[in-house]
């Protein structure tokens, strides 16, 4: 049983997409979480959610809208895609906000051509 | 935002002890983590620290946590080729979110 699941797993695509990744937890955690490594490794976080309400979104572009449909599921939308948002994406959870437990899940390797 | 420095790259061989610093900025850090990522794959949770001990052990691995300095370091005894990786420092305060530094790349050698 995977506890948290991201899919696609890898996602290549042309410039100027829209395009969606999906996250999935069977934790039973309040607080889901996604971060972005750069082709340089460094991970940087770019939203949480708890119990489906956004509380951070550190200076995304608004071509980067996330979705939660209820506490179990992050949903990431990109629009309009470009070069500069190759990267892989992680989804995380934590039982809820502060709480110093975080899970992974397995990351998504986006492509943009 | 706070901080998290990490030196890049580590390399040692075989059968060495591999040290891999890390520095903090945030004083009011609660707990301190290490991550390991191997090629390809995503980030596996190796120890973590709460920042009122000094010290853990856990079988090869062994955390030191330097409050006053705010630096924590991860040694690996008998580092081996498969710990070849990058390993993450990350700390969390407050209601904030998980912070990670930059990754130290560690290449081991026959």
């Amino acid at each position: 049983d995977t506890a948290v699941s991201q899919t696609p797993k890898y996602l290549v695509t042309q410039m100027g997409n829209d395009k969606s990744i999906k996250c999935e937890q069977n934790l039973g955690h309040d607080t889901m979480y996604w971060y972005k490594q750069d082709s340089k490794k460094f991970l940087k976080i770019m939203f949480s959610y708890n119990n489906k309400e956004l509380i951070i979104n550190e200076t995304v572009p608004n071509r980067f809208s996330p979705k939660s449909p209820d506490k179990a599921h992050l949903n990431l939308h990109i629009n309009s895609l470009e070069l500069g948002d190759s990267a892989v994406y992680f989804c995380a959870s934590s039982q809820d906000l502060g709480s110093y437990g975080y899970t992974f899940g397995s990351g998504t390797r986006l492509t943009v051509v | 935002g706070e901080d998290v420095e990490q030196s890049l790259f580590l390399s040692v061989r075989e059968g060495d002890s591999s040290v891999i610093n890390c520095t903090y900025t945030d004083s009011s850090s609660t707990y301190l983590y290490w991550y390991k990522q191997e090629p390809g794959a995503g980030l596996q949770l190796l120890t973590y620290i709460f920042s009122n001990m000094d010290m853990k052990q856990d079988q090869r691995l062994t955390v030191l946590l330097n409050k006053k300095d705010k630096h924590l370091s991860l040694r690996i005894a008998d580092t081996q080729t498969g710990d070849s990786a990058i390993y993450f420092c990350a700390e969390i305060s407050g209601y904030s979110t998980l912070t990670f530094g930059k990754g130290t790349m560690l290449l081991v050698s026959p």
